[in-house]
């Protein structure tokens, strides 16, 4: 089993929808990463996260850390954020970064 | 400007080649890592370092090398390239504590025939 389990793999939605994207780990963490990778490039971080929410612009991430869950949603949602979108923790133990497989989101006009 | 700079960008080796991809952050981060991203799959681990002086194996650090020398240079070498290695190499680098982004380097694309 993965430490880092992202869900779905695949998302498509029509333009407008309100999306989710979810990220579970198994490992005790110091920080989660959520990440935006477009088709042919490079790879840019949206959020760090220890605890709580943070907002920007249209992209909410959510993290409980009892529960080791995160959640990116996307509100009103625009053909411009398809892309891969990974999730990222940092080992509290062996303080590397462990990364789930990601999640692409297509979405249509 | 801040960040992490991955050279080069495109490179293609003949099988048994050797050569060094190159990472640079001036951020004075602790963490730096290598990864290789291949088409359909999520990112590989194939080393990290966690200071200058110490570097530590991923799940793929075979036909790999690196050295932390210095805070800002992370290099990785291939020191005989087969074609498994062709793959998309990302460098990445994070800070600690409550500032602690993760930045990540342009990626390389490398082509071994």
């Amino acid at each position: 089993k993965n430490e880092v389990e992202q869900s779905p793999q695949n998302l498509t939605a029509q333009e407008g929808e309100f999306i989710t994207i979810n990220c579970s780990y198994s490992v005790g963490i110091s920080a989660l990463h959520w990440l935006q990778q477009h088709p042919g490039g490079g790879i840019v971080s949206l959020f760090m996260l220890s605890s709580g929410k943070k907002k920007h612009g249209r992209l909410i991430a959510t993290i409980n850390i009892q529960e080791k869950h995160s959640s990116l949603h996307i509100t009103a949602s625009h053909p411009r954020d398809s892309a891969v979108y990974i999730c990222a923790v940092r080992d509290l133990g062996a303080q590397k970064l462990v990364f789930g497989q990601g999640t692409r989101l297509t979405i249509n006009p | 400007n801040a960040g992490v700079t991955q050279t080069p960008k495109f490179q293609v080796l003949k099988t048994g080649q050797s050569m060094t991809l190159q990472c640079a952050q001036d951020m004075n981060h602790e963490y730096m890592s290598w990864y290789r991203q291949d088409p359909g799959m999520g990112l590989r681990l194939i080393h990290y370092s966690v200071g200058a002086g110490i570097t530590d194996q991923g799940e793929v650090p075979n036909g790999y090398n690196v050295s932390r020398s210095t805070t800002e240079d992370f290099p990785l070498r291939l020191l005989s390239a087969a074609p498994s290695q062709t793959s998309v190499y990302f460098c990445a680098s994070v800070g600690t504590g409550d500032t602690g982004e993760l930045f990540f380097g342009e990626g390389s694309r490398l082509t071994v025939l």
